[in-house]
């Protein structure tokens, strides 16, 4: 299985902030990434599909990067209603895996 | 508007089988992959597999000899079965709808807890 890891595991930032996460694979997965946000008790939330697209509805300030075995996602601006929790997944290979998340709060 | 529902028993029994359905509106169920993925503290998201009309499946080999997933077009709804369920497989449990031919989950259901205990 592809083993996907995420850094930093926990962040505070202000309001305004401008915050990158970043997804690592433990093998090239191509631009096959994902990623997500889930709120407490909600289910997931697609961002950004294919590492750099952005999913339908989702806020511009959302943006994603990265090839190979190393990706971001980045806040432009961080803003209240964005505490929640980041998760990658890959597709290049079956079966699917998920990064372990990174939990997002304010300062 | 495409909606997904899960329904199913809130807990089951150690060695029984968990049986969940998902039931989804606004689409049909004969377009589209289907996937089941669950969620526990201790492994995070978890994918268990998808379905796709027509009877084609793909299975986390993690649970691939205990899982069997189905599609009722008439009923639009597809459905999971989990036997010889543990501890282990406490989680909450998901349904979802991929992206097209992309595997990115677009739209969940809200989710189902199921506990595994006597």
């Amino acid at each position: 299985d592809i083993q996907m890891t995420q850094s930093p595991s926990s962040l505070s930032a202000s309001v305004g902030d401008r915050v990158t996460i970043t997804c690592q694979a433990s093998q090239d997965i191509g631009n096959y990434l994902n990623w997500y946000q889930q709120k407490p008790g909600k289910a997931p939330r697609l961002l950004i599909y294919d590492a750099s697209n952005l999913q339908t509805g989702v806020p511009s300030r959302f943006s994603g990067g990265g090839s190979g075995t190393d990706f971001t996602l980045t806040i432009s601006s961080l803003l209240p209603e964005d505490v929640a929790t980041y998760f990658c997944q890959q597709y290049d290979n079956f079966p699917i895996t998920f990064g372990p998340g990174t939990k997002m709060d304010i300062k | 508007q495409v909606q997904l529902q899960e329904s199913g028993p809130g807990q089951v029994k150690p060695s029984e089988t968990l049986s969940l359905t998902c039931a989804v509106s606004g689409v049909s169920v004969s377009t589209y992959y289907w996937y089941w993925i669950r969620q526990s503290p201790g492994t995070g998201l978890e994918y268990i597999g998808y379905i796709y009309y027509g009877g084609r499946t793909n299975y986390n080999p993690s649970l691939k000899s205990r899982v069997t997933m189905s599609i009722d077009t008439s009923n639009n709804q597809f459905s999971l079965e989990l036997n010889s369920v543990t501890a282990a497989d406490t989680a909450v449990y998901y349904c979802a709808r991929g992206l097209g031919v992309i595997n990115a989950f677009n739209i969940w259901g809200q989710g189902t807890t199921v506990s595994v205990s006597s």
